[in-house]
């Protein structure tokens, strides 16, 4: 079983708004990503999560914060986000292996619209 | 730092024919891993085939291999009895192993694969 599930599937949202993405895997992964992809663009990273620990933080605007409450559960909190922040938010978990092996499962993305 | 070139934005090929996507990497590292992703119009991310760049045979999965050159820095996808499903937006992805964290993947900007039926 590979799958990363996610919530919500659609979000629309006002500039003012406070939201919260939701992410899970039950696959024993001690990785957890968050990718924003524009349209027509390949997925960036925002951040990653080891061991529930924040390891990786590509200098995402404040707006944004992640959030790893267990092993299995990944959050984004969202407030006063701009429309230009309107993207797909893709997750992804992977084992952390020694050797680094470990291969990126992705979540359906949560489709984001900020009005 | 690690760069990814897919220099075809956009590629046609008729059903059940053989279609291969180029992808090229820039790293000074030795060991590294190369992936191709699809992702149909659902934007489902999803796994197609991996290569480790210490192994030198090509990676194969069912109608997908790889035709990987280590020393030419290439990693080209090759489709065989192309189907309709297959069209799909293809990436390619780099990724070093991770030491003390957990590094993310690093895309070329896609190809968008066309099943003409």
């Amino acid at each position: 079983d590979t799958e990363v599930t996610q919530t919500p599937k659609h979000l629309v949202m006002g500039m003012t708004n406070k939201k919260s993405l939701k992410c899970e895997q039950h696959m024993g992964h001690r990785a957890m990503y968050w990718y924003k992809q524009k349209a027509k663009k390949p997925p960036e990273l925002m951040f990653v999560y080891s061991y529930e620990k924040l390891s990786i933080n590509e200098s995402v605007p404040s707006r944004f914060s992640p959030e790893c409450p267990n092993s299995s559960l990944l959050n984004l909190h969202l407030h006063a986000l701009q429309p230009e922040d309107s993207a797909l938010y893709l997750c992804a978990s992977s084992q952390r292996v020694a050797g680094g092996r470990e291969t990126q499962y992705f979540g359906p993305g949560t489709r984001l619209l900020v009005l | 730092a690690q760069t990814v070139t897919q220099s075809q934005p956009e590629m046609s090929v008729q059903e059940a024919e053989t279609v291969t996507l180029s992808c090229t990497y820039d790293t000074s590292e030795s060991d590294y891993y190369l992936f191709w992703y699809k992702q149909p119009p659902s934007r489902q991310m999803i796994l197609v085939i991996r290569q480790e760049a210490y192994k030198q045979q090509n990676a194969t999965e069912n109608r997908f291999s790889v035709n990987f050159q280590k020393a030419a820095k290439s990693f080209s996808l090759k489709i065989s009895d192309s189907q309709l499903g297959d069209a799909a937006m293809y990436f390619c992805a780099y990724r070093t192993p991770s030491g003390g964290g957990a590094d993310g993947l690093t895309f070329g900007k896609g190809t968008h694969l066309i099943i003409q039926p």
